[in-house]
């Protein structure tokens, strides 16, 4: 089966410029999720969708970032401005019906701020 | 939010030699996800543990669930340069069932 797709796997931004991040994830997983990974750290929830509504937000930085789901399947990720903290690799992650299943990780979006 | 601490930070091991990476808590864990990461590469899943005192193989690997489910363990017997990688436990915390992943040990095999 295909595996969970993101795109794009690098971008290179100014600091107060914006970004968007595309998944698809792996076909039928009703859960998403988003996660921020820094160097050196484990993957950070951003938040999680389950089909096309929010579960969980609450690490997710409102005032500059913003998730939807429209269809219940791809996803986007935004971060309007960017700031040079934000530099990390962005995984979007799926499961079947919620975390009680393996999460199944794309290959990530090296985001470098400058 | 829930905190995982994984030691060691770094691991480097001769191929042949055997490996242990710890997951402590100082609250109860509702359940375990172990996750390997190789350099340049996004998290692969690994196995879950769910209850108290488990332990699960996968040919060289041993993971445990400790009995007061407060940590949890992965072993390698006789590692190989295939081992290498960053591997990371994460506890699915009981609120909304999300993951609260350590930092991770990253493991270096010299051959």
């Amino acid at each position: 089966e295909a595996g969970v797709a993101q795109s794009p796997r690098y971008k290179i931004i100014e600091k107060r410029q914006s970004v968007a991040f595309w998944c698809n994830p792996i076909s039928g997983h009703a859960t998403l999720y988003w996660y921020q990974q820094i160097l050196g750290q484990g993957p950070k929830l951003l938040i999680q969708f389950q089909n096309n509504g929010v579960v969980d937000d609450s690490q997710l930085p409102k005032d500059r970032f913003s998730a939807e789901r429209l269809k219940g399947v791809d996803s986007t990720l935004k971060i309007q401005p960017a700031k040079l903290e934000d530099s990390a690799v962005y995984l979007c992650a799926s499961s079947f019906r919620g975390p009680v299943y393996e999460q199944y990780f794309g290959p990530g979006t090296r985001l470098t701020v400058t | 939010g829930q905190q995982v601490m994984q030691i060691p930070q770094y691991q480097h091991v001769q191929e042949g030699e055997d490996f242990t990476t710890y997951c402590n808590s100082s609250t109860t864990l509702s359940n375990i996800q172990w996750y390997k990461q190789r350099p340049g590469g996004h998290p692969v899943f690994l196995i879950q543990l769910v209850k108290s005192g488990e332990v699960k193989k996968q040919k060289r690997l041993t993971f445990q669930f400790g009995e007061a489910k407060k940590n949890s363990s992965l072993h390698i017997t006789a590692t190989q340069t295939t081992d290498v990688g960053t591997y990371f436990c994460a506890d699915r915390g009981s609120t909304l069932g999300r993951l609260y992943f350590g930092r991770g040990t990253q493991l270096t095999v010299w051959p």
